[in-house]
C-alpha cells in the first residue's frame, strides 16, 4: 500500500527566505506526483503536477522536483512571502481510477 | 467556468439523519472523486466514479452511497448519519487522456457536523 510521508508537519520562516518542502513516497511507481496548496478552511488548489517522466516542473516562484528512484519529491519556494502562508500537500495517484493518496501536509507560515 | 461546486457548505445534522452532498463540475471532466478531510488523518477517498452511470468503492465507503447519472454531477448519500461522519468532505474532478498526467480540481468543500 503506497504511503506518502511529509516532512516538516509545520515551518515557520521570514519573508524573502527560500524554503524547500519535502514529500516521499514508498511505491516508486508511480505516474505523477501532484502538489497542492490549502488555505484555512478552503479547498485544495493545485499548484503542479510532475509526470514521471519529468525530473522538474516550474510554476512562478515555485519549482517541484520528483526523483522516482528515491521515492522522493521537494517543492522549492522562492523569495517567500507571507501568503505564501497555507498547508501543502502532496499526492501521488494508485492505480484504482487514479484516486490520489496524500501526504500529511506541511503548514507554512511566513512571517513579515 | 465555475470547475468544481460543492452545495451545501455547512450542514449541521442529528445522529440518524439522511442527506445528500451534491458536486457538480463544468469542465466535461470523465472522473469524479468524494474525499473526507479529518484531523490527523488527512484526505481519504469515499468513492469515485469513472464515468457517467458507474461507481467504486474507495478507501472509507462505509455508511456512504454515491451516484452519477450525469456526467457533471455526483451526488454522495449519508442514510443515517454517525457522529463519526463529522468531517470536512471535498469533491473532485479529472479529465484522464492519460495515466501520466490526470490533474485532479477540488471543489470548495462541505463541513458537516452530525450531533
Amino acid at each position: 500500500k503506497q504511503e506518502v510521508t511529509q516532512i516538516p508537519a509545520a515551518l515557520s520562516v521570514p519573508e524573502g527566505e527560500n524554503l524547500v518542502l519535502n514529500c516521499s513516497f514508498t511505491d516508486s511507481a508511480i505516474y505523477n506526483l501532484q502538489w497542492f496548496r490549502q488555505d484555512p478552511g478552503k479547498g485544495l488548489t493545485s499548484l503542479l503536477l510532475i509526470q514521471s517522466s519529468q525530473r522538474e516542473q516550474t510554476s512562478g516562484r515555485l519549482n517541484a522536483s520528483l526523483d522516482k528512484s528515491s521515492g522522493r519529491s521537494t517543492l522549492y519556494i522562492a523569495a517567500s512571502q507571507p501568503g505564501d502562508s497555507a498547508t501543502y500537500l502532496c499526492a501521488v495517484p494508485g492505480n484504482a481510477g487514479n484516486m490520489l493518496t496524500f501526504g500529511g501536509g506541511t503548514r507554512l507560515m511566513v512571517k513579515p | 467556468n465555475a470547475g468544481v461546486t460543492q452545495t451545501p457548505k455547512f450542514r449541521v445534522l442529528k445522529t440518524g439523519q439522511s442527506m445528500t452532498l451534491l458536486c457538480a463540475q463544468d469542465m466535461n471532466h470523465e472522473y469524479m472523486y468524494w474525499y473526507r478531510q479529518d484531523p490527523g488523518m488527512g484526505l481519504r477517498l469515499i468513492h469515485y466514479s469513472v464515468g457517467e452511470g458507474t461507481t467504486a468503492k474507495g478507501e472509507v465507503p462505509d455508511g456512504y452511497n454515491v451516484s452519477r447519472l450525469k456526467k457533471q454531477n455526483f451526488l454522495l448519500g449519508l442514510e443515517s448519519a454517525a457522529p463519526s461522519q463529522t468531517s470536512v468532505y471535498f469533491c473532485a474532478s479529472s479529465y484522464s487522456p492519460s495515466r501520466f498526467y490526470n490533474e485532479q480540481f477540488f471543489g470548495p468543500g462541505t463541513r458537516l457536523t452530525v450531533l
